[in-house]
C-alpha cells in the first residue's frame, strides 16, 4: 500500500501569511494527489487534483506543485476562511490513501 | 446542480445489523463511480471502497474487505454500505463521495454527500 506523510501536523499562521504544507508518497504517484480542505462537522471539500490543477471555483490564493514522491500545498495569502484541516489524496487506480491531515489554525 | 444525500445518523447496538444510503441527483448516477470515506471521531479520512453502480464493479481497501458490503441500485440511484453485524469501533461518520470514471486520466472525488453519523453503544 502507498503510505501519504503529511507536514507540519500542526500549524498557526496570520491573515496574509504565506502558508505551505508538505506531501510525501511512500512512492512514487506522479501527479495522481490531490488536497482537500475540511471544516469543523462538514464534508471534505476538493482543492486541487492532478497535483496542481485548481477545482473549479476555489480560490486562485490555493495552488499545488510537485510531481513524483512529493507535494506541496501553498495558499499564498492566508485569509480568515482558510482555517480547517487539510488533506493530500494519492488515487492512482483504485488505490485511495489520504495524508493524516494538517489542521491550519488562524492567530 | 449535483448531490449526493446521505441517510441520516444511526445508533446501533453492537451486533445489530446496519445499512446506510447514498442518494445520488444532478447527474448520470450510472456514469461516475461512488467511493465511501470513513472519518472516526477526530480522526483522518480513510477511504473503504468503491462502486460503479453501470456495472456494480466493487473494489474494497484490504482494511474493510470482509467487514463491510458496498452495493447500489442504479434504479433509484443509490449506493449503501452495510454491515452485518456493527461494533462498537464502527462509531464514526461515513461519507459517500463521486468520482469520474477513467478517461486518459484518473481523477480524485470531485463530489461528497453531507455524512451519515452512526454510533454504536450498548
Amino acid at each position: 500500500d502507498i503510505q501519504m506523510t503529511q507536514s507540519p501536523s500542526t500549524l498557526s499562521a496570520s491573515v496574509g501569511d504565506r502558508v505551505t504544507v508538505t506531501c510525501r508518497a511512500s512512492q512514487s504517484i506522479s501527479s495522481w494527489l490531490a488536497w482537500y480542505q475540511q471544516k469543523p462537522g462538514k464534508a471534505p471539500n476538493l482543492l486541487i487534483y492532478k497535483a496542481s490543477s485548481l477545482e473549479s471555483g476555489v480560490p486562485s490564493r490555493f495552488s499545488g506543485s510537485g510531481f513524483g514522491t512529493e507535494f506541496t500545498l501553498t495558499i499564498s495569502s492566508l485569509q480568515p476562511d482558510d482555517f480547517g484541516t487539510y488533506y493530500c489524496q494519492q488515487y492512482h487506480s483504485y488505490s485511495f490513501t489520504f495524508g493524516q491531515g494538517t489542521k491550519v489554525e488562524i492567530k | 446542480e449535483v448531490q449526493l444525500e446521505q441517510s441520516g445518523a444511526e445508533v446501533k447496538k453492537p451486533g445489530e445489523s446496519l445499512k446506510i444510503s447514498c442518494k445520488g441527483s444532478g447527474y448520470s448516477f450510472t456514469n461516475y463511480w461512488i467511493a465511501w470515506v470513513r472519518q472516526m471521531p477526530g480522526k483522518g479520512l480513510e477511504w473503504m471502497g468503491i462502486i460503479y453502480p453501470g456495472d456494480s464493479d466493487t473494489r474494497y481497501s484490504p482494511s474493510f474487505q470482509g467487514h463491510v458490503t458496498i452495493s447500489a441500485d442504479k434504479s433509484i440511484s443509490t449506493a449503501y454500505l452495510q454491515w452485518s453485524s456493527v461494533k462498537a469501533s464502527d462509531t464514526a461518520m461515513y461519507y459517500c463521495a463521486r468520482r469520474q470514471v477513467y478517461s486518459s486520466s484518473w481523477h480524485p472525488f470531485d463530489y461528497w454527500g453531507q455524512g451519515t453519523l452512526v454510533t454504536v453503544s450498548s
